[in-house]
């Protein structure tokens, strides 16, 4: 079974550079997480979608970061304009549990590097 | 509010070593669950277990070990004989229903496995 696939590994753009990045969960999870993990720190969470409805979003910068997730499949994130503290790794994961349920595993990508110039 | 914490930040141990990682969490939900994740230096989280509060017994897979202590809010995770192959990014991490299961995860302790 393929796992959480994300792109690109690594990108590396100038500051207020539009940036994208993409992750494909694996199939049949209907809960999707971007987070964001900066060096020698935890994942923090960004955004978390029950299908294709964003239902936790409070941690996401708005005014630069939206990320979306047509047809509850694959989800994009997107920064515009990039900044220097933007730097981090983007992981994307997913989870057979929603909402309440007991929390099933995360299974997470390998994340895309951000190099912000 | 949830709080994880792995006050060790980097741990060298030569092989065939015991390691001990340790995991303090804070919550005030009587219902939770508690994760511990390996970080390779391929980047990807890997899950390694899972336990809820409500069950304390320890729990063994092959050279790792956990320790689940209520009473002090701990789940700590052992790893016995240690390999080169261990070297990894460890997480903690807490994650409650009420709270629409976020993951709440600590800083990570890094282990080195020196051959």
């Amino acid at each position: 079974e393929a796992g959480v696939v994300q792109s690109p590994r690594y990108k590396i753009i100038e500051k207020k550079q539009p940036v994208a990045f993409w992750c494909n969960p694996i199939s049949g999870h209907n809960t999707l997480y971007w987070y964001l993990q900066n060096l020698g720190q935890g994942p923090e969470l960004l955004i978390r979608y029950e299908n294709e409805e964003a239902v936790d979003d409070s941690q996401l910068p708005k005014d630069r970061f939206s990320a979306e997730r047509l047809k509850g499949v694959d989800s994009t994130l997107k920064i515009q304009p990039a900044e220097l503290g933007d730097s981090a790794v983007y992981l994307c994961a997913s989870s057979l549990a929603r909402g309440t349920e007991f929390p099933g595993e995360l299974f997470f990508g390998e994340g895309s590097r951000l190099t912000v110039l | 509010a949830q709080k994880v914490t792995q006050a060790q930040t980097e741990i060298s141990v030569v092989e065939k070593e015991d390691v001990t990682l340790d995991c303090v969490y804070e919550t005030r939900d009587t219902t939770y669950y508690l994760f511990w994740y390996k970080q390779p230096p391929s980047g990807e989280l890997v899950f390694l277990i899972r336990r809820n509060s409500f069950d304390e017994q320890n729990e063994i897979s092959g050279r790792y070990s956990w320790n689940f202590q209520k009473s002090t809010s701990s789940f700590n995770f052992t790893i016995t004989a240690s390999q080169v192959v261990d070297s990894a990014v460890y997480f903690c991490a807490l994650s409650a229903p009420h709270t629409g299961n976020q993951f709440y995860f600590g800083t990570g302790t890094s282990l080195t496995v020196i051959p």
